[in-house]
């Protein structure tokens, strides 16, 4: 059972291009988070949200608590935004969930 | 700009062996996590800490696993007896002054059980 799903798995871009990764989850969150993980597997954290939208330059993360959905957005991609981005929510009993991950690639 | 460092890199082990991963966190974030991952799978929880005690821990983080502060700057994961299956990037992370902070990554030990 997979408390967070996370489509699509896989994603190939022309640079330019708009991009949305969904992530959906089906326990209740205290938090849900973006993380993007490089091709040499370092992991960074993009975003972590409870409710609405945030921006950080041309990344936006959106959340829907009634629908339990989360939207990664990336706009005018880029070859260099090529990694696999991973959902992962904070439940109310503070444990972790980690989604598969979609992994990115942006062709120029 | 301080970041999390992990020591080593790429540990090599016998199965049924001890090993000890390291971790520095950033200086003043008081909650650390493990977490591992196997292979071509996804990142899975193992254990937070704050307060120098456990505060929540997953299914996997079973007797065979510890952590500890041992001297208010590394954050330690034991793993008493190795399992091949135990073979994995093991990250540490920590955050800030409040639990919902953002948590900063490590670059990750790759764990390899010969």
């Amino acid at each position: 059972k997979n408390e967070v799903e996370q489509s699509p798995q896989n994603l190939t871009a022309q640079e330019g291009e708009f991009i949305t990764i969904n992530c959906s989850y089906s326990v209740g969150i205290s938090a849900l988070h973006w993380l993007q993980q490089h091709p040499g597997g370092g992991i960074v954290s993009l975003f972590m949200l409870s409710s609405g939208k945030k921006k950080h330059g041309r990344l936006i993360a959106t959340i829907n608590i009634q629908e339990k959905h989360s939207s990664l957005h990336i706009t005018a991609s880029h070859p260099r935004d090529s990694a696999v981005y991973i959902c992962a929510v904070t439940n109310t009993g503070n444990q972790f969930y980690f989604g598969t991950g979609t992994s990115l690639t942006v062709i120029p | 700009e301080p970041e999390v460092t992990q020591t080593p890199s790429h540990q090599v082990t016998q199965m049924g062996q001890e090993v000890i991963l390291r971790c520095v966190p950033i200086s003043n974030h008081l909650y650390f996590y493990w977490y591992r991952q196997i292979l071509g799978q996804k990142v899975e929880f193992l254990v937070s800490f704050y307060n120098n005690e456990i505060s929540e821990k997953s299914e996997i983080f079973d007797d065979q696993f510890s952590v500890e502060r041992p001297d208010g700057s590394n954050f330690t994961l034991k793993i008493r007896s190795t399992k091949l299956e135990d073979s994995a990037m093991y990250f540490c992370a920590s955050s800030g002054t409040v639990r919902a902070d953002t948590q900063y990554f490590g670059p990750g030990t790759r764990l390899t059980v010969l």
